[in-house]
């Protein structure tokens, strides 16, 4: 059974840094590219980033790009998401999803439940 | 960036009804069009790839159509955990991969 649990959201301030990880059991890590799409409060689906099967391709949303940085440690079954100079509109809930083909850039087919990011003063 | 746009916004069915959600895409993106359901406090969960295949688990009641840019989600007959918000995304043009606003189905 495929699992994703992401971890490290917190309350940060405007300006801040943050590192979102999500752990990842029951399928073949190093063979699927993996995704962070975010959801903010009462909002919709927003694609954040996606990362290559082996780390070598990496794609973000404009709305991050520059502040955001998307990596992967195959050894440790281990996605993460660096978040530098957040802003109060990155405040959301964090979903990392495993793409539904291997080794291919599809869509998420299996969803963690999500880590909180609230950006404040 | 492709646009999409799902209609209605909000849709009221009765259980045992026939519920018809529309997504449409501001250029094709041929069949590369996902459908997920989320229900409240719940993450997304794929219904819905190529257009027309159902994911894993998921039941026949949902079925869907379409390609290029008029796709369309129908599920046959509502039953009580049906009622959710559901997302279209396309991933053909990329980045960034985009979704719709969402269709909120609701017990009419």
């Amino acid at each position: 059974e495929v699992q994703l649990v992401e971890s490290g959201g917190v309350v940060v301030q405007p300006g801040g840094s943050l590192r979102l990880s999500c752990a990842a059991s029951g399928f073949t890590f190093d063979d699927y590219t993996m995704h962070w799409v975010r959801q903010a409060p009462g909002k919709g689906l927003e694609w954040v980033s996606l990362i290559s099967w082996d780390g070598d391709t990496t794609y973000y949303a404009d709305s991050v790009k520059g502040r955001f940085t998307i990596s992967r440690d195959n050894s440790k079954n281990s996605l993460y998401l660096q978040m530098n100079s957040l802003r109060t509109e990155d405040t959301a809930l964090y979903y990392c999803a495993k793409d539904m083909s291997s080794k291919g850039y599809c869509s998420g087919g299996d969803w963690g439940q999500g880590t909180l990011v609230t950006v404040s003063s | 960036e492709i646009v999409m746009m799902q209609s209605p916004a909000t849709l009221s069915v009765s259980p045992g009804e026939r519920a018809t959600l529309s997504c449409r895409a501001s250029q094709s993106v041929s069949s590369n069009l996902a459908w997920y359901q989320q229900k409240p406090g719940q993450a997304p969960r794929l219904l819905i790839y190529g257009a027309s295949t159902r994911a894993t688990g998921i039941p026949a009641r949902f079925s869907g159509s379409g390609s290029g840019t008029e796709f369309t989600l129908t599920i046959s007959s509502l039953q009580s955990e049906d009622f959710a918000v559901y997302y279209c995304q396309q991933y053909n043009n990329w980045p960034p991969y985009t979704f719709g606003q969402g269709t909120k189905l609701e017990i009419k």
